[in-house]
């Protein structure tokens, strides 16, 4: 079965440290990999995505990705972290397709509590 | 703001009812997709349509179902509602379908339904 896993429930980081929110992944062949970030009575905002080429990808806010193959992970990383990056994120994973279809398959979420 | 709108925020129905819940794209978007977050099963993917057509289907249910207008904006159906239908309905949308599953989604504010 395809999945997505996202083993801590809730990270705690002081402001100005850095920071990594940790996510594999159980799909076959090999996925396109996002993070999206959702605030609280919001909609998920999407941060960065990870399609080909260079193993770190850069996204929106200062978050960066670090895909690697072997260990089929795809940890979100931030080198300083802000009080207004607490919120919940989640990993999701859509499986390459000749279908044409783009289902998302997401991670449980991490909470994200960034203290002053 | 993702661009993508959804109307009601909020809904309030009886266990046996029936809603719509409506999304509009973002401007030349023509794939919808709709997901279901609640506390026990997180964010699954219910459905996708891409031009008026259904292009994949996940973990809908049968009293679930979806349509996609000529002027692109969705709709899903809920009926026969159950307690456990309770839960924040989102409603995302990208350019196309094809590719094979690299588009990014960018998803609405979401539908809180509560069924009493």
């Amino acid at each position: 079965a395809q999945s997505v896993a996202q083993p801590e429930d809730q990270v705690n980081v002081a402001e100005g440290n850095p920071l990594t929110v940790k996510c594999t992944y159980s799909v076959s062949g090999n996925p396109y990999l996002f993070w999206y970030v959702q605030y609280p009575n919001r909609g998920l905002q999407f941060l960065l995505k990870y399609i080909t080429g260079d193993n770190l990808v850069k996204g929106s806010y200062g978050f960066e990705a670090e895909f690697n193959k072997s260990q089929t992970s795809f940890h979100l990383k931030k080198p300083s972290a802000l009080v207004s990056d607490s919120a919940l994120y989640f990993c999701a994973v859509s499986p390459r397709s000749s279908g044409g279809y783009n289902k998302l398959i997401f991670g449980a979420g991490t909470r994200l509590a960034v203290h002053p | 703001d993702s661009g993508v709108t959804q109307t009601p925020k909020h809904l309030i129905t009886a266990t046996g009812q029936r809603v719509t819940l409506r999304c509009s794209p973002r401007s030349g978007d023509l794939s919808v997709y709709w997901y279901q977050q609640s506390l026990d099963q997180g964010l699954q993917f219910l459905i996708q349509y891409y031009n008026g057509e259904e292009r994949a289907k996940g973990n809908i249910l049968e009293r679930f179902s979806a349509q996609q207008f000529p002027d692109l904006h969705s709709e899903l159906n809920l009926s026969s509602l159950e307690l456990g239908d309770s839960a924040l309905y989102f409603c995302a949308s990208s350019v196309a379908h094809s590719t094979g599953g690299q588009e990014t989604q960018y998803f609405g504010p979401g539908t809180r339904l509560l069924v009493l």
